[in-house]
C-alpha cells in the first residue's frame, strides 16, 4: 500500500506538448510537494501546497502549474514543454508544518522521469 | 547559491567499517537537519534529523552529529553492510521555511 504514488514512473514527450504527473498520499498529511532533481543530481523545491493553499512558490516558470483537487493529491501540469524541463520530479508529502516540535520529515513518491525530445 | 553543501559525490566503504558522510550550511537560520537515503529508481525515504538544539542523535547503526559553530554535520554508519549503498541527501529547514532545502548527494557503495 504505497504512501505517497505518483503516476507515470516514465514520460516522454515531445516539444512543446502539454503533460501532467499526478500525485496522491494516503497518509493523512497537510503538506505536499514537488521537487525537481536536474541534471545536477540537486533536489529542488518547485510548489509546497498546505491544506490545499499554495504556500511557496520558488522561482519556476509560469508553464509549470500546480493542482490540488483536494489534501490527498497534488498534481503538476506543464504546458508547453522545452527540453530543459527534462528532469526526474518527486512528490512529497508531510506532516502538518513542525507539528509537536517535529520537522518536516518528508515522504517521497518514486519519482517520474520525464523526457522531452 | 548552494546553502546545502555535500562536497563528496562518492564514498566507498569496506563491509563492517564506518561510513562518514558530511554535510556542510551557509545558511545560519536553518535550525533542523535531515537526512535521507535513496536508492535508484525510488524516492528518498527519511533516514535520521537533528534540531540545532542538540549537537547529536542516534537511531541504530545511525548517528548524526551537528557542529553548529562549523555549520557542519556528518552522518556515521556504524557497522556499514552492503545493503546500505545509496545516495545519501543532507537537507536542512529553518522555523521560517519549513520547506527543506537539499544537497546534491553523496553516493555511498559498500563493499562485501
Amino acid at each position: 500500500d504505497t504512501a505517497v504514488s505518483q503516476t507515470p514512473k516514465y514520460l516522454v514527450t515531445q516539444m512543446g506538448n502539454d503533460k501532467s504527473i499526478k500525485c496522491e498520499q494516503n497518509l493523512g498529511h497537510d503538506t505536499m510537494y514537488w521537487y525537481k532533481q536536474d541534471s545536477k543530481k540537486f533536489l529542488k523545491i518547485m510548489f509546497s501546497y498546505n491544506n490545499k493553499e499554495l504556500i511557496i512558490n520558488e522561482t519556476v516558470p509560469n508553464r509549470f502549474s500546480p493542482k490540488s483537487p483536494d489534501k490527498a493529491h497534488l498534481n503538476l501540469h506543464i504546458n508547453s514543454l522545452e527540453l530543459g524541463d527534462s528532469a526526474v520530479y518527486f512528490c512529497a508529502s508531510s506532516p502538518a508544518l513542525r507539528d509537536r516540535g517535529r520537522g518536516t520529515e518528508a515522504f517521497f513518491g518514486q519519482g517520474t522521469r520525464l523526457t522531452v525530445v | 547559491d548552494q546553502q546545502v553543501k555535500q562536497n563528496s559525490p562518492s564514498l566507498s566503504v569496506q563491509e563492517g567499517r564506518i561510513s562518514i558522510l558530511n554535510c556542510d550550511y551557509t545558511n545560519s537560520m536553518f535550525d533542523y537537519f535531515l537526512w535521507y537515503k535513496k536508492y535508484p529508481a525510488e524516492g528518498p525515504t527519511f533516514l535520521i534529523s537533528i534540531s540545532s538544539i542538540k549537537d547529536k542523535n542516534e537511531d541504530g547503526r545511525f548517528t548524526v552529529f551537528l557542529n553548529k559553530s562549523a555549520k557542519h554535520l556528518s552522518l556515521h554508519i556504524v557497522p556499514s553492510q552492503p545493503g546500505d549503498s545509496a545516495v545519501y541527501f543532507c537537507a536542512a529547514d529553518s522555523g521560517g521555511s519549513y520547506i527543506p532545502t537539499f544537497g546534491r548527494g553523496t553516493s555511498l557503495i559498500v563493499h562485501p
